[in-house]
């Protein structure tokens, strides 16, 4: 089985500032990442993914994350945040073994205040 | 492309009656289709997994029997909640997995928000 932890809640930061979003994973087989954004009222949106190959994953709207296996971590970031940022983001896992049943993490709610 | 919807978008009930929602991808074929529940303030939970032509497989604690769930196509799934109560209230979002060579992917759908009178 596998888990995911985000260790923030809620992350307030300032327009044009860079931000980091945290998430650790535990499984006992290879994983697949996930990083997916959630607009009030809204589904899911992927941002990026890790499968495998380079451990520094690049997404979309500026965003990349960084799979460090030996910390089992997949930490969120981007050099410069906008107001529109502002949503929830969810880390997510798929074990090797279990195609397609994503495990999420609890959500952290980026506020980007202007 | 991957694109999936969900109907109704919001729906309101009155306690003891039948709800179904409808999944539906709209521009891809999926044998694999997801239902997840998110209650409010809460990450999403997977409830079942729905192969097409098959019956769903349920996560451990959710109730098939009040949990109702059909993908008669490669497009389409449909979750019913059968006799809702306000407990149910919930925002439902499902997912389309999609293959595409060794990679998968799920895509998700824009949510249904159930509230239960």
């Amino acid at each position: 089985a596998q888990s995911v932890t985000q260790l923030d809640s809620q992350v307030p930061v300032f327009e044009e500032a860079p931000v980091e979003l945290r998430c650790n994973y535990s499984s006992s087989v290879s994983v697949y990442l996930f990083w997916y954004v959630q607009y009030p009222n809204q589904g899911l949106q992927l941002l990026l993914k890790y499968l495998s190959g380079s451990t520094l994953v690049k997404g979309i709207n500026g965003f990349e994350a960084e799979f460090n296996k030996s910390q089992t971590s997949f930490h969120l970031r981007k050099p410069s945040v906008h107001i529109s940022d502002t949503a929830e983001y969810f880390c997510a896992v798929v074990g090797g073994t279990s195609y397609g049943k994503l495990t999420f993490g609890q959500g952290t709610i980026l506020t980007v205040h202007p | 492309g991957a694109v999936v919807s969900q109907h109704p978008s919001w729906v309101i009930c009155k306690s003891g009656t039948s709800v179904k929602i409808e999944c539906r991808s709209l521009d891809f074929q999926a044998t694999t289709m997801f239902w997840y529940r998110q209650f409010p303030k809460q990450s999403l939970m997977l409830m079942a997994t729905s192969n097409e032509g098959s019956k769903a497989t349920y996560e451990q604690g959710v109730e098939k029997d009040k949990f109702l769930i059909n993908h008669a196509s490669l497009t389409l799934s449909t979750l019913t909640v059968t006799s809702a109560h306000p407990e149910d209230s919930s925002f439902y979002i499902c997912s389309a997995g999609r293959t595409s060579g060794s990679n998968n992917e799920q895509f998700f759908g824009p949510g249904t928000r159930l509230t239960v009178l």
